[in-house]
């Protein structure tokens, strides 16, 4: 059974630019979640997704975005990127609803902001 | 707000040494309580569940348990390949909010 996959694993953009990063959840899960790791803030929680809906979302400015779409694939998107966009963006599947703490992560995109 | 402590931050032991990795958590109704793996270079690897004070789970050299207001997961002599980072999260009820994650411990295991 093929894991959560997400691209691009690895890219750099410079301030003022958007990104868009895709993730293929694991077969059969419709819930998707997605977080942000940094050294100093540790993982944080961006928003989830079931059924093309976003359920919840945290405390991130409405600079970070995302969707859903129908085979349960999603995008995050991040506009006007700055330096502490820096991050490695970590996508998660269950097969929730309800979404509980079992999940699956993918190895992430590494997302490097000059 | 919830929060996630975790402790210490760093452990280095020999091969067979047993240890315990710290979790405290503030939360307003705890759903659920969530310890993963995390490899470097990898996504975070789920482990285990706890739902309420007392409750235990285990898996190989590791188990996890859970009071009012922290949890540990006790290493029995690890391997080598019990290295990486360990991270606990939280979910209140409710869930609002996904999960709050702790930094996490690293843990290094010498042979």
């Amino acid at each position: 059974k093929a894991g959560v996959t997400q691209t691009p694993r690895y890219l750099i953009k410079t301030r003022g630019q958007q990104v868009t990063l895709s993730c293929s959840p694991i077969s059969g899960h419709r819930s998707v979640s997605w977080y942000q790791q940094t050294p100093g803030q540790g993982l944080q929680f961006l928003f989830e997704y079931f059924s093309e809906t976003q359920r919840n979302k945290g405390n991130f400015p409405g600079r970070f975005s995302g969707r859903q779409f129908s085979n349960s694939r999603s995008e995050m998107n991040v506009s006007t990127l700055e330096l502490g966009d820096s991050a490695l963006y970590l996508c998660a599947s269950s097969s929730g609803p309800p979404v509980t703490g079992e999940l699956f992560f993918g190895e992430g995109s590494r997302l490097t902001v000059l | 707000e919830d929060q996630v402590t975790q402790s210490p931050e760093a452990l280095r032991l020999q091969e067979g040494e047993s240890s315990s990795l710290n979790c405290s958590y503030t939360v307003s109704g705890l759903r659920g309580l969530f310890w993963y793996r995390q490899d470097p270079g990898k996504g975070p690897e789920f482990l285990f569940t706890l739902y309420s004070a007392g409750e235990e789970k285990e898996k190989e050299r590791l188990k996890a348990t859970l009071t009012k207001k922290e949890s540990f997961l006790h290493i029995t002599a690890p391997k080598p390949e019990d290295s990486a980072t360990y991270l606990c999260a939280v979910q209140a009820i409710g869930g609002a909010d996904g999960l709050t994650f702790g930094k996490g411990t690293h843990l290094i295991i010498q042979p």
